[in-house]
């Protein structure tokens, strides 16, 4: 197991462009988490699944953003109509069980508004 | 609202003195906290926990709830100490939504 997978690594892109990026956790975990890092920040969390549910989504920057894991398995993260300030380190993680497991962070893919 | 508050962007040491990272944290429950690495060109990787009471490669950090810190410690630090540090909490109760600081630059010099 190479541990959490994330794709593309880079993604450069037009204002007001659609944009997906891809998670694949480590496979027998059953959480899955999206963090966004801008420079000089820490990682700062978006949503989290457990199986294919989404158990929250409040903290998602604003309705154009979505996530999906439709069989429990890989996560999409969709950010509509991109803006300057949607430049930043998008970051996957993965954890097993209940409770507060550790969790295991992919390497990111990072988005570069045009 | 929870916060963790690192107060250190840069922490410069030479090789064999002590470190400490500091950390606080602001949680109105009892949270768990952890502590994340991230060397040159790597991913972010759990260093320790605070429940697990553990020492990891020479660090240790003790949960102080009167003072609300966790701060990260090693008696000699090491070349290869040299990395980003992150402190990050989670709040009791389960859920697992962790919050990060702005996180320490360790440097170690020789």
């Amino acid at each position: 197991d190479t541990g959490v997978s994330q794709d593309p690594r880079h993604k450069i892109t037009k204002r007001g462009q659609n944009v997906t990026f891809r998670c694949d956790p480590i496979s027998e975990h059953n959480r899955l988490y999206w963090y966004r890092q801008t420079l000089g920040q820490g990682p700062e969390f978006l949503t989290y699944f457990q199986n294919e549910a989404q158990l929250e989504k409040s903290r998602l920057l604003s309705d154009r953003f979505s996530a999906e894991r439709p069989k429990g398995s890989f996560s999409t993260l969709e950010i509509q109509r991109t803006e300057q300030g949607d430049s930043a380190m998008y970051l996957c993680a993965s954890s097993s069980g209940q409770g507060t497991q550790p969790q295991h962070f992919g390497d990111g893919t990072r988005l570069s508004i045009l | 609202a929870q916060r963790v508050t690192q107060p250190e962007k840069l922490l410069s040491v030479f090789k064999g003195a002590p470190v400490e990272l500091k950390c606080n944290y602001s949680y109105s429950g009892s949270p768990e906290l952890f502590w994340y690495v991230q060397y040159s060109r790597q991913r972010l990787q759990l260093l320790l926990r605070h429940i697990s009471r553990e020492s990891i490669k020479g660090f240790t950090a003790d949960l102080n709830k009167g003072e609300t810190s966790f701060h990260l410690k090693k008696p000699f630090a090491q070349e290869e100490d040299s990395a980003m540090y992150y402190c990050a909490l989670a709040p009791s109760g389960g859920g697992n939504k962790l919050t990060f600081g702005t996180g320490t630059q360790l440097k170690v010099e020789l």
